[in-house]
């Protein structure tokens, strides 16, 4: 089955702890993941993708295929990390996309 | 990417009602999907189209919903009489071949009361 976990629908931090969004996934073929965030008011948006392992507004996502993760990472968080964050798997071929429940990030100052 | 528009933002029907969204992508997007989004739960897959060809249904797509794709261009989804049920949010997004990422809309709200 295909299917995507994020266990924790709220994480609160302060500003300047690390942070850690947790995201498991289950799929028969090569995962292609993605986590997308979506602030107050806004729409869904692009943070990261696997493939490129890029760090975006200082987040970073390692795949790891043994306990089929694809945790969101950031050291330091800052008051305009809350948000919204989804953890999906792209479906090859199709391209749709199979997301988490989300997990809502707050900051406090 | 600069955009994806949905028309209404927001719309209130009673039941029973018929319903369509619109949704119009940037001439890129040769993929265009729609998701239901309800009250704390990530986007569900409906459909998607591969510019005109609709190319996969999920199962949450009954027989009253129906979806088009004209001329590759913009989409439009209909749903026929509406039941409590189909109280929520409706996103559109564009896929271009260079981009790996989506490009989400800002929604359609549908309330049914």
């Amino acid at each position: 089955a295909q299917r995507v976990t994020q266990p924790e629908k709220l994480l609160s931090v302060f500003k300047g702890a690390p942070v850690e969004l947790k995201c498991n996934y289950s799929y028969s073929g090569s995962p292609e993941l993605f986590w997308y965030v979506q602030y107050s008011r806004q729409r869904l948006q692009l943070l990261l993708r696997h493939i490129s392992r890029e760090s975006i507004k200082g987040f970073t996502a390692d795949l790891n295929k043994g306990e089929t993760s694809f945790h969101l990472k950031k050291p330091f968080a800052q008051e305009e990390d809350s948000a919204m964050y989804y953890c999906a798997l792209s479906v090859y071929n199709t391209d749709k996309l199979i997301f988490g429940t989300g997990t809502r990030l707050q900051v406090f100052p | 990417d600069t955009g994806v528009s949905q028309d209404p933002r927001h719309k209130i029907t009673k039941r029973g009602q018929n319903v369509t969204f619109r949704c119009d992508p940037i001439s890129e997007h040769n993929r265009l999907y729609w998701y239901r989004q309800t009250l704390g739960q990530g986007p569900e897959f409906l459909t998607y189209f591969q510019n005109e060809a609709q190319l996969e249904k999920s199962r949450l797509l009954s027989d009253r919903f129906s979806a088009e794709r004209p001329k590759g261009s913009f989409s439009t989804l209909e749903i026929q009489r509406t039941e409590q049920g189909d109280s929520a949010m409706y996103l559109c997004a564009g896929r271009s071949p260079a981009n790996y990422g989506y490009t989400f809309g800002s929604g359609t709200r549908l309330t049914v009361v």
